[in-house]
């Protein structure tokens, strides 16, 4: 069964701590990507990453980077936590050849007290 | 940005009753749908797709119809059960090679017996 990996259901962190989420996907995919998503807002895009190395900003980059040293992990950095980072954390991936539909990760709940 | 909405943030049905979803898109070149379900605790999963040349598409127990000259797209469930307790997303392809998908916010389906 092909699947995306987030590596924590659930992190508790302090403000101004540097936080990694981590994404492993098993199905050789070129693409992944990074959403939080918040009641009422629904998912948002972070970041996203085409191949190795690359990376693109989404619609709120501001307080996070990403990594992509390998092509199966992908990996969100919150540079300095903030409460307002605080979220559902949730990795997705898919083939870059003509598969339009992502495979999500189970998500990851961060909370920054 | 331009992005995908929902109608409704909740719907509730009884168990058997048929379930209807809706979602609104603003952008007239997006070329692919996608229904996902998210259950509590969980990442969402696909449920159903269908391209802009296509007014409707069933899967099991599942229909998406799709109104281009409205830009309306909906879910219908039929027979609703338990189990269809979730929420569920729209999301939109831009029509551009590459670009993520763009998701609605979501509605919150409750089933009761």
């Amino acid at each position: 069964d092909v699947k995306v990996t987030q590596s924590s259901r659930y992190l508790v962190k302090r403000t101004g701590e540097k936080v990694f989420l981590e994404c492993v996907q098993d199905m050789d995919h070129e693409n992944m990507f990074w959403y939080r998503q918040d009641p009422g807002l629904g998912l948002r895009l972070i970041y996203f990453s085409y191949d190795v190395k690359m990376k693109e900003k989404g619609d709120i980059p501001e307080g996070y980077s990403v990594s992509r040293e390998k092509k199966e992990r992908f990996s969100l950095i919150l540079e300095s936590a903030s409460t307002n980072q605080t979220s559902m954390y949730l990795c997705a991936s898919r083939s870059g050849q003509g598969t339009i539909g992502y495979t999500f990760g189970s998500g990851t709940r961060l909370t920054v007290v | 940005g331009e992005s995908v909405g929902l109608h409704l943030p909740t719907l509730s049905v009884q168990e058997g009753d048929n379930s209807i979803i809706n979602c609104a898109y603003s952008n007239s070149a997006s070329d692919y749908f996608i229904w996902y379900k998210q259950e509590s605790g969980k990442g969402p999963q696909f449920i159903i797709d269908i391209r802009s040349n296509m007014d409707k598409r069933q899967g099991q127990r599942v229909t998406v119809l799709l109104n281009k000259t409205v830009k309306h797209l909906s879910l219908q469930i039929a027979a609703t059960q338990p189990g269809d307790s979730a929420v569920y997303f729209c999301a939109e392809n831009m029509g551009q090679a590459g670009t993520a998908l763009i998701f609605g916010k979501g509605t919150t389906l409750s089933v009761s017996s």
